[in-house]
């Protein structure tokens, strides 16, 4: 079936330096991924998304690189502020439905 | 900015009672979704729903689930008779398209079941 996934549960930055969380997806068919960013209590935000006919996206402060030939998905985050602490998820979207990560939690070190 | 707003934010009921998760969906979109989350863990789907019927559900929608789009703006999830493993918490999201397009999600009502 298909899954996508995560490499990383947990990562801690400081304050000023880039994050990289990656993922992985199984379904070589996908051909939309998005990140979703979800703080303590509150519902997933979209972050940025990618169509499967591009490798990289560029949005405020945000990158996403995908390589097709690995299954790969990564979401950069430049100068990485205490407000970006969150767990971030990629995920597939489909016509049915959005298939979720499980998940990594960014800490930003002050 | 248009949002998916849901009520209420936490709901607490006894086991075997029936509850109803309310949804309203941004205005002009088209496909809805329920999802749960329990606690520290991922995000799961339960169900889709595009043009008045079910389109899609997985295998955590049972029998003891159902939706239902009541009127032009609400969309609810009814949960017959809760269970302690349906202690969850429970997002609505709206897209305006199928497939690539993104789903926006509400806060989430925090169901707890005791």
């Amino acid at each position: 079936g298909e899954s996508v996934g995560l490499h990383l549960p947990t990562l801690s930055v400081q304050e000023g330096d880039n994050s990289i969380i990656n993922c992985a997806y199984s379904n070589s068919a996908s051909d939309y991924f998005i990140w979703y960013k979800q703080e303590s209590g509150k519902g997933p935000q979209f972050i940025i998304d990618i169509r499967s006919n591009m490798d990289k996206r560029q949005g405020q402060r945000v990158t996403v690189l995908l390589n097709k030939t690995v299954k790969h998905l990564s979401l950069q985050i430049a100068a990485t502020q205490p407000g970006d602490s969150a767990v971030y998820f990629c995920a597939e979207k489909s016509y049915d439905k959005v298939i979720f990560g499980p998940g990594t939690s960014l800490s930003v070190i002050p | 900015e248009p949002e998916v707003t849901q009520t209420p934010s936490h709901q607490v009921t006894q086991m075997g009672q029936e509850v109803i998760l309310r949804c309203v969906p941004i205005s002009n979109h088209l496909y809805f979704y329920w999802y749960r989350q329990i606690l520290g863990q991922k995000v799961e789907f339960l169900v889709s729903f595009y043009n008045n019927e079910i389109s899609e559900k997985s295998e955590i929608f049972d029998d003891q689930f159902s939706v239902e789009r009541p009127d032009g703006s609400n969309f609810t999830l009814k949960i017959r008779s809760t269970k302690l493993e349906d202690s969850a918490m429970y997002f609505c999201a709206s897209s305006s398209g199928g497939r690539n397009t993104e789903a926006f999600f509400g806060q989430g009502t925090r169901l707890t079941v005791v």
